[in-house]
């Protein structure tokens, strides 16, 4: 079966620092979208980032980057200058056999220290 | 622009019940997808349509759950007879299938079984 994997149950960073969360994926596709998703307190799951397969240059947004490494089928999420709101769980997500079905990690819980 | 609409947000109901969650993806979308997520399992992905069609239930864990989406800006997802196991937090999520796949989900349906 193919699957996501985040090793990292649990992250802690200082306010203010860079942390990395770790995702690595297991697709047949060969063009594709990999995502990070945020699950905050609320449970709303929210997009922070996407990448694009096919693109080598990697995806930022705003404090958020990603390091996808498409032959090591890893695709890392760096939060640089960390706030106390981006403290949430954090979910990866990939595509399996058909295109559009998603599975996700079983998620990384990030703690912002103050 | 209404983001997915889910109802209840909460539910409780004893066992053996039948519990209907429902779901109002975003309009222009053509799929819909069913997640369940729990502590123990994480995020599963039940079934999705694609143009109102079922294209994969594999993910549906039992003959007691069952899956319609009527028209395309309407679905269900029914648990009969309900059992305690079932209680989880139940994500229904959006898509355009031809675009860049993202998924948008609603706020989640909890569901407790006494």
């Amino acid at each position: 079966a193919q699957t996501v994997t985040q090793s990292q149950p649990e992250m802690s960073v200082q306010e203010a620092e860079t942390v990395t969360l770790s995702c690595t994926y297991d697709t047949s596709e060969s063009d594709y979208y990999l995502f990070w998703y945020k699950q905050p307190p609320s449970r709303q799951m929210i997009l922070v980032i996407r990448q694009e397969a096919y693109k080598q240059q990697n995806a930022t947004e705003n404090r958020f980057s990603v390091n996808f490494q498409k032959a090591a089928k890893s695709f890392s999420l760096k939060i640089s200058d960390s706030q106390l709101g981006d403290a949430a769980m954090y979910f990866c997500a990939s595509p399996t056999s058909g295109t559009y079905k998603y599975i996700f990690g079983t998620g990384t819980r990030l703690k912002v220290l103050a | 622009d209404a983001g997915v609409i889910q109802s209840p947000r909460h539910e409780v109901t004893e066992m053996g019940q039948e519990v209907t969650l429902r779901c109002k993806p975003i309009s222009g979308h053509n799929s819909l997808f069913w997640y369940r997520q729990t502590m123990m399992r994480g995020l599963e992905l039940l079934i999705y349509f694609n143009n109102n069609v079922p294209i994969d239930d594999s993910g549906m864990p039992e003959d007691r759950f069952s899956a319609k989406m009527p028209n395309a800006s309407f679905s269900t997802l029914k648990i009969q007879p309900s059992e305690p196991r079932d209680s989880a937090v139940y994500f229904c999520a959006s898509s355009f299938w031809a675009g860049t796949g993202e998924l948008f989900f609603g706020e989640g349906s909890r569901l407790t079984v006494l």
